[in-house]
């Protein structure tokens, strides 16, 4: 049963455009959400967080939008840079230290040049 | 300086061995995790340890066994491998307060043959 969703496993944006990454969550007990970026043969690293009291937090190129009634966020990237080519996590927790992170399948970012 | 650090980095083995894999961290933080990220590409958690407390054990065989010497280090303990357990192990840590921000090692790659 999967509690965090990321639908595409891939996405190729032109460089200076804009990315948009979607995932989408089915427990609502959840209410803090999180992107993570992992590049091959490293450990994930935290990205950009957002509480369920906010539908938006930015950092720098990305965004993440929340919009709880549809059990939805998403990670916008602006612009896109060849360097952000990496695969996006989506997670999600309980805001507690002893409810686990859980995990979408990631979506694969490639940015063309 | 790596932050997480994981050892081995890629580990091949037989069925039925034991094998153990080591997890230190450098950031001074509390809480320290084993992910299992599977062919599947899923990221889930297995443990987590808080300043040297079994915290979480989601349904994980009991051929594995964590175990933290201190609060820096968390390793993992397989015993009989099989070749289901084949996958990517990655190690992370927090703060307890901060559970969702977590900063990952590069993870070990495990091979059943």
């Amino acid at each position: 049963d999967q509690q965090v969703k990321q639908n595409s496993p891939s996405l190729s944006v032109q460089e200076g455009r804009i990315s948009i990454l979607n995932c989408d969550y089915t427990n609502s007990m959840f209410d803090y959400f999180l992107w993570y970026k992992k590049y091959p043969a490293e450990g994930p690293t935290f990205l950009i967080s957002i509480s369920s009291i906010k539908d938006k937090n930015e950092d720098g190129r990305f965004t993440v939008f929340l919009n709880k009634s549809a059990k939805h966020l998403s990670l916008h990237i602006v612009p896109s840079q060849p360097g952000d080519s990496a695969v996006y996590f989506c997670a999600a927790s309980a805001y507690s230290g002893n409810t686990p992170l859980v995990f979408g399948k990631g979506t694969r970012l490639s940015v063309i040049a | 300086d790596t932050a997480v650090s994981q050892t081995p980095k890629y580990l091949v083995t037989q069925m039925g061995n034991d094998k153990s894999i080591k997890c230190e961290q450098n950031l001074g933080h509390d809480t320290m995790y084993w992910y299992k990220q599977d062919s599947k590409k899923f990221l889930k958690i297995m443990f987590s340890y808080n300043n040297k407390e079994l915290i979480i054990n989601e349904t994980v065989p009991n051929r594995f066994s964590p175990k933290s010497p201190d609060k820096a280090h968390l390793n993992l303990h397989i015993n009989s491998l099989e070749l289901g357990d084949s996958a990517v192990y990655f190690c992370a840590s927090s703060q307890w307060e901060q559970s969702y921000e977590q900063y990952f090692g590069p993870g070990t790659r495990l091979t059943v043959t």
